[in-house]
């Protein structure tokens, strides 16, 4: 089974509703990030946490919204998607101890 | 603050050739340094890192050394062979183990 669990793996909705992507763990990591990849961009900082009590904003924090419900759960909500959101999302976690941080498969998010 | 430049991409290379990826930083300190390869419509996955100046990380024929005098990351690969075709990122954890920042990524294409 996987280690970091994304839901769901692809997704298309329009122009202001709501959406929440969903990321589960089993890796015991206290630590847990939401990027989004865009083409030429590279990866780029929504939100993180480093614990249930914890968050903190990233680069691009604008428009999202997160909650850390356990240590092993972490959503990302889009209050109102625009087309500009469109693009992979992707869940991360990590340890202090190891460092390096272990990555959920994706999700692909189109807004039209 | 911390950041990571890495080479643009793409790059084009006939299998067997031999594979260079430029990789800086810029960090307080003395950060952690990874590569991560992502393929195809999948996430992101450690290939190596180095925590420490002249450390040499390596994994499936892929090195990298860690050399802080001219704060670099460089990846190698002797021989590629068409499975390395991927997205290939420099990353980089700050002192405080609390930043992880990425490179824009560098796309490869290994043709037989």
């Amino acid at each position: 089974d996987a280690d970091v669990t994304q839901t769901p793996r692809n997704r298309i909705t329009k122009t202001g509703k709501r959406i929440m992507l969903e990321c589960s763990q089993t890796k015991g990591h206290d630590r847990m990030y939401w990027y989004r990849q865009d083409p030429g961009l590279g990866l780029r900082l929504i939100y993180y946490s480093f614990d249930v009590k914890d968050i903190n904003k990233g680069e691009i924090s604008d428009g999202y919204s997160v909650s850390r419900q356990a240590q092993a759960k972490f959503s990302l909500s889009l209050e109102s998607a625009i087309p500009n959101q469109t693009a992979l999302y992707f869940c991360a976690t990590s340890d202090l101890l190891r460092g390096e941080q272990f990555f959920g498969p994706g999700t692909r998010l189109t807004v039209l | 603050g911390d950041s990571v430049t890495q080479m643009e991409g793409p790059v084009t290379l006939s299998e067997e050739a031999f594979l260079t990826i430029n990789c800086t930083y810029t960090a307080t300190g003395y950060p952690s340094l990874f590569w991560y390869v992502q393929y195809p419509g999948e996430g992101l996955q450690l290939l190596l890192k180095a925590t420490k100046a002249d450390d040499k990380g390596s994994n499936k024929g892929f090195e990298a050394t860690y050399r802080k005098e001219t704060t670099s990351f460089h990846l190698e690969k002797g021989s590629v062979q068409v499975s390395d075709s991927a997205v290939y990122f420099c990353a980089l954890s700050s002192l405080t183990g609390n930043q992880f920042y990425f490179g824009t990524g560098t796309s490869l294409t290994v043709i037989p």
